[in-house]
Protein backbone atom coordinates (compact mmCIF):
# COMPACT_ATOMS: atom_id res chain seq x y z
CA UNK A 1 0.00 0.00 0.00
CA UNK A 2 1.90 3.30 -1.24
CA UNK A 3 1.82 5.91 1.30
CA UNK A 4 0.78 9.62 0.58
CA UNK A 5 2.35 10.89 -2.63
CA UNK A 6 2.95 14.42 -3.87
CA UNK A 7 4.14 15.81 -6.88
CA UNK A 8 5.98 17.73 -7.90
CA UNK A 9 8.29 17.14 -4.99
CA UNK A 10 10.19 20.47 -5.79
CA UNK A 11 8.66 23.46 -7.89
CA UNK A 12 10.01 26.44 -9.04
CA UNK A 13 8.04 29.49 -10.18
CA UNK A 14 8.55 33.21 -10.76
CA UNK A 15 6.48 35.44 -9.50
CA UNK A 16 2.78 36.06 -11.11
CA UNK A 17 2.75 32.88 -12.31
CA UNK A 18 0.45 29.59 -11.04
CA UNK A 19 1.47 26.92 -9.11
CA UNK A 20 -0.12 23.31 -9.28
CA UNK A 21 0.40 20.72 -6.42
CA UNK A 22 -0.75 17.26 -6.17
CA UNK A 23 -1.67 15.38 -3.89
CA UNK A 24 -2.79 11.13 -4.05
CA UNK A 25 -4.25 10.21 -0.87
CA UNK A 26 -3.43 6.53 0.09
CA UNK A 27 -5.36 4.22 -0.74
CA UNK A 28 -8.57 3.69 0.92
CA UNK A 29 -8.65 7.23 2.42
CA UNK A 30 -11.11 9.92 1.30
CA UNK A 31 -10.21 12.60 3.42
CA UNK A 32 -7.42 14.86 2.44
CA UNK A 33 -6.08 17.68 4.46
CA UNK A 34 -3.18 20.74 2.93
CA UNK A 35 -0.51 22.11 5.36
CA UNK A 36 1.30 25.03 4.71
CA UNK A 37 5.50 25.04 6.34
CA UNK A 38 7.10 28.05 6.09
CA UNK A 39 10.88 28.52 7.01
CA UNK A 40 11.51 27.73 10.98
CA UNK A 41 8.02 27.35 11.95
CA UNK A 42 5.23 25.03 12.75
CA UNK A 43 2.93 23.44 9.81
CA UNK A 44 -0.26 25.34 9.73
CA UNK A 45 -3.37 23.73 8.58
CA UNK A 46 -4.78 25.37 5.57
CA UNK A 47 -8.09 23.05 3.87
CA UNK A 48 -9.97 19.87 4.31
CA UNK A 49 -11.63 18.09 1.83
CA UNK A 50 -13.43 15.20 1.25
CA UNK A 51 -14.42 13.40 -2.22
CA UNK A 52 -15.69 16.31 -4.17
CA UNK A 53 -16.29 18.52 -1.08
CA UNK A 54 -14.50 21.32 0.94
CA UNK A 55 -15.17 20.90 4.75
CA UNK A 56 -13.01 23.07 6.36
CA UNK A 57 -11.03 26.21 4.11
CA UNK A 58 -10.59 28.70 7.27
CA UNK A 59 -6.78 28.23 7.02
CA UNK A 60 -6.75 29.06 3.25
CA UNK A 61 -5.79 32.41 1.79
CA UNK A 62 -9.25 34.08 0.57
CA UNK A 63 -7.36 35.17 -2.54
CA UNK A 64 -5.41 33.36 -5.26
CA UNK A 65 -5.45 30.08 -3.19
CA UNK A 66 -8.10 27.35 -4.09
CA UNK A 67 -8.08 23.44 -3.44
CA UNK A 68 -10.30 20.56 -5.10
CA UNK A 69 -10.62 16.91 -4.31
CA UNK A 70 -12.22 15.87 -7.28
CA UNK A 71 -14.55 12.17 -7.49
CA UNK A 72 -11.10 10.71 -9.90
CA UNK A 73 -7.70 12.04 -9.49
CA UNK A 74 -5.31 13.83 -7.42
CA UNK A 75 -6.47 16.56 -4.79
CA UNK A 76 -4.74 19.86 -6.22
CA UNK A 77 -4.17 22.61 -4.58
CA UNK A 78 -3.70 25.55 -6.70
CA UNK A 79 -2.27 29.17 -5.73
CA UNK A 80 -2.66 31.82 -8.72
CA UNK A 81 -0.47 34.36 -9.17
CA UNK A 82 2.55 33.49 -6.60
CA UNK A 83 4.06 35.78 -4.94
CA UNK A 84 7.78 35.43 -3.13
CA UNK A 85 6.14 35.27 0.72
CA UNK A 86 4.03 31.90 -0.80
CA UNK A 87 7.90 29.95 -0.98
CA UNK A 88 7.05 27.09 2.13
CA UNK A 89 6.97 23.52 1.83
CA UNK A 90 2.96 22.19 1.20
CA UNK A 91 1.90 18.87 2.77
CA UNK A 92 -0.68 17.16 2.07
CA UNK A 93 -2.47 14.74 4.18
CA UNK A 94 -4.48 11.87 4.44
CA UNK A 95 -6.78 9.82 6.65
CA UNK A 96 -10.01 7.03 6.15
CA UNK A 97 -12.23 8.75 8.51
CA UNK A 98 -12.86 11.75 9.72
CA UNK A 99 -10.34 12.75 11.94
CA UNK A 100 -11.93 12.54 15.09
CA UNK A 101 -10.40 11.07 18.40
CA UNK A 102 -7.31 9.14 17.29
CA UNK A 103 -7.55 8.51 14.05
CA UNK A 104 -4.25 9.24 12.25
CA UNK A 105 -3.46 11.69 9.56
CA UNK A 106 -0.76 10.21 7.16
CA UNK A 107 1.34 12.77 5.37
CA UNK A 108 3.00 13.18 2.27
CA UNK A 109 7.00 14.06 1.70
CA UNK A 110 5.62 17.31 0.69
CA UNK A 111 5.96 19.82 -2.02
CA UNK A 112 8.86 22.57 -1.81
CA UNK A 113 7.35 25.37 -3.55
CA UNK A 114 10.13 28.07 -4.40
CA UNK A 115 9.01 31.73 -5.75
CA UNK A 116 11.61 33.38 -7.66
CA UNK B 1 2.32 33.30 21.04
CA UNK B 2 2.03 29.88 20.14
CA UNK B 3 -0.89 27.96 21.64
CA UNK B 4 2.33 24.83 21.21
CA UNK B 5 5.47 25.49 22.74
CA UNK B 6 8.39 22.70 22.83
CA UNK B 7 11.26 22.73 24.51
CA UNK B 8 14.52 22.64 24.07
CA UNK B 9 14.59 23.89 20.52
CA UNK B 10 17.28 22.05 19.32
CA UNK B 11 19.33 19.28 21.16
CA UNK B 12 22.87 17.17 20.40
CA UNK B 13 23.51 13.75 22.53
CA UNK B 14 25.71 10.94 22.32
CA UNK B 15 24.53 8.14 20.78
CA UNK B 16 22.71 5.23 23.37
CA UNK B 17 21.61 8.19 25.79
CA UNK B 18 18.35 9.10 26.74
CA UNK B 19 16.51 12.16 26.68
CA UNK B 20 13.43 14.05 26.97
CA UNK B 21 11.19 16.76 25.13
CA UNK B 22 8.80 18.71 26.12
CA UNK B 23 5.41 20.50 25.11
CA UNK B 24 3.14 23.04 26.70
CA UNK B 25 0.16 23.76 25.17
CA UNK B 26 -2.98 26.37 25.72
CA UNK B 27 -5.06 24.92 22.90
CA UNK B 28 -8.70 24.48 24.65
CA UNK B 29 -10.99 22.44 25.11
CA UNK B 30 -8.31 19.80 24.10
CA UNK B 31 -9.52 16.93 22.24
CA UNK B 32 -6.36 14.71 21.66
CA UNK B 33 -2.30 15.27 21.55
CA UNK B 34 0.28 14.07 18.99
CA UNK B 35 3.74 13.51 18.61
CA UNK B 36 5.03 13.15 14.98
CA UNK B 37 8.90 12.55 13.91
CA UNK B 38 9.90 14.57 10.70
CA UNK B 39 13.34 14.01 9.03
CA UNK B 40 14.58 16.82 7.11
CA UNK B 41 13.14 17.17 3.50
CA UNK B 42 10.02 14.56 4.67
CA UNK B 43 6.50 14.57 6.04
CA UNK B 44 5.40 14.05 9.39
CA UNK B 45 5.51 10.45 10.69
CA UNK B 46 2.99 9.81 13.83
CA UNK B 47 4.56 8.20 16.77
CA UNK B 48 2.07 8.60 19.44
CA UNK B 49 -1.18 9.85 19.99
CA UNK B 50 -3.37 10.22 23.38
CA UNK B 51 -6.65 11.62 24.62
CA UNK B 52 -6.99 13.82 27.66
CA UNK B 53 -7.57 10.66 29.75
CA UNK B 54 -4.46 8.87 28.52
CA UNK B 55 -0.91 9.30 30.69
CA UNK B 56 1.06 7.77 28.97
CA UNK B 57 1.50 6.09 25.89
CA UNK B 58 4.96 3.79 24.46
CA UNK B 59 5.92 3.34 20.95
CA UNK B 60 9.36 1.35 20.76
CA UNK B 61 12.05 3.26 22.56
CA UNK B 62 9.42 6.42 22.50
CA UNK B 63 7.20 7.25 25.35
CA UNK B 64 4.97 10.11 25.73
CA UNK B 65 3.12 11.43 28.82
CA UNK B 66 0.39 13.85 29.54
CA UNK B 67 -0.74 15.87 32.32
CA UNK B 68 -3.78 17.38 30.79
CA UNK B 69 -4.14 19.45 34.50
CA UNK B 70 -0.87 21.12 33.83
CA UNK B 71 -1.29 21.21 29.70
CA UNK B 72 1.80 19.64 29.51
CA UNK B 73 3.39 16.22 27.84
CA UNK B 74 7.21 15.25 27.45
CA UNK B 75 8.45 12.67 24.76
CA UNK B 76 10.97 10.54 26.09
CA UNK B 77 13.65 8.55 23.71
CA UNK B 78 15.37 5.77 25.45
CA UNK B 79 18.68 4.21 23.73
CA UNK B 80 18.80 6.94 21.63
CA UNK B 81 20.29 5.54 17.57
CA UNK B 82 21.79 8.14 14.77
CA UNK B 83 18.30 7.64 13.19
CA UNK B 84 16.67 9.40 15.29
CA UNK B 85 17.80 12.35 14.24
CA UNK B 86 14.83 14.62 13.60
CA UNK B 87 12.47 16.95 14.67
CA UNK B 88 10.14 15.92 16.73
CA UNK B 89 6.81 17.77 16.72
CA UNK B 90 4.00 18.08 18.93
CA UNK B 91 0.44 18.76 17.70
CA UNK B 92 -2.91 19.32 19.64
CA UNK B 93 -5.90 18.86 18.56
CA UNK B 94 -8.85 20.96 19.71
CA UNK B 95 -12.67 19.52 20.51
CA UNK B 96 -15.35 19.95 17.98
CA UNK B 97 -12.33 20.37 15.18
CA UNK B 98 -11.17 17.63 14.62
CA UNK B 99 -9.99 18.51 10.91
CA UNK B 100 -7.74 21.26 12.68
CA UNK B 101 -4.26 20.43 14.23
CA UNK B 102 -2.11 23.02 16.03
CA UNK B 103 1.66 22.73 15.90
CA UNK B 104 4.76 23.05 17.35
CA UNK B 105 7.48 23.97 15.98
CA UNK B 106 9.22 21.34 16.79
CA UNK B 107 12.18 20.44 18.67
CA UNK B 108 15.19 19.69 16.35
CA UNK B 109 17.29 16.04 17.80
CA UNK B 110 20.67 15.82 16.48
CA UNK B 111 22.39 12.32 17.78
CA UNK B 112 26.34 11.83 16.97
CA UNK B 113 28.86 9.13 17.24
Amino acid sequence: NAGVMQNPRHLVRRRGQEARLRCSPMKGHSHVYWYRQLPEEGLKFMVYLQKENIIDESGMPKERFSAEFPKEGPSILRIQQVVRGDSAAYFCASSPLDDVGTDTQYFGPGTRLTVL
Amino acid sequence: KNQVEQSPQSLIILEGKNCTLQCNYTVSPFSNLRWYKQDTGRGPVSLTIMTFSENTKSNGRYTATLDADTKQSSLHITASQLSDSASYICVVSLTGTASKLTFGTGTRLQVTL
